[in-house]
């Protein structure tokens, strides 16, 4: 049981490269999170879905781009990397809504720099 | 929008003393969820503690427990008998009753335990 798995886990891109970030979890959760953790700021929401084929943003979701096909599989896109997007992305998975009876399941996070 | 505010951007204790975390938030909602996560330097997102705004008793797990004041919209975490491996972020979270879109954190504690 691998829980939830973020690839890549370290990324170097230039301005204006595109990437897409995956995270997959095995625990058949409905829903799943994009943070975005920055030095002094804690985890910020991007984007989340609470089901297969819904998105929605979070607080802050400007130069993000997300889908969720399948049930397993949370994308996060970068159309057109900024040096402001280097950070440590999280992704999260939880079966339960409020994350209270079913705790949140991070992944390890990946950490993107843009030059 | 509901914000968590950690005062303390650094606290620093000697092994085996008690240290405790401020956390405040804000929200008009009556029904809501508290949690507490830790981050050690592997970057590991870990659950320690959680609370449910209904609940008048205040959550205990082992050495961690919370001093929620509903009224003062305070949640404390106390670590009692610290440890050199408590050292870590420490993260206050909340997410109100009324939806599903994540959890809002803190910008975090960072820890120290000397020995």
């Amino acid at each position: 049981n691998a829980g939830v798995t973020q690839t890549p886990k370290f990324r170097v891109l230039k301005t204006g490269q595109s990437m897409t970030l995956l995270c997959a979890q095995d625990m058949n959760h409905e829903y799943m999170y994009w943070y975005r953790q920055d030095p002094g700021m804690g985890l910020r929401l991007i984007h989340y879905s609470v089901g297969e084929g819904t998105t929605a943003k979070g607080e802050v979701p400007d130069g993000y781009n997300v889908s969720r096909l399948k049930k397993q599989n949370f994308l996060l896109g970068l159309e057109s990397a900024a040096p402001s997007q280097t950070s440590v992305y999280f992704c999260a998975s939880s079966e339960d809504w409020s994350s209270y009876n079913s705790p949140l399941h991070f992944g390890n996070g990946t950490r993107l720099t843009v030059t | 929008a509901q914000t968590v505010t950690q005062s303390q951007p650094e606290m620093s204790v000697q092994e085996a003393e008690t240290v405790t975390l401020s956390c405040t938030y804000d929200t008009s909602e009556n029904n809501y969820y508290l949690f507490w996560y830790k981050q050690p330097p592997s970057r590991q997102m870990i659950l320690v503690i959680r609370q449910e705004a209904y609940k008048q008793q205040n959550a205990t797990e082992n050495r961690f427990s919370v001093n929620f004041q509903k009224a003062a919209k305070s949640f404390s975490l106390k670590i009692s008998d610290s440890q050199l491996g408590d050292t870590a972020m420490y993260f206050c979270a909340f997410i109100s009753g009324g939806g599903a879109d994540g959890l809002t954190f803190g910008k975090g504690t960072h820890l120290i335990i000397q020995p």
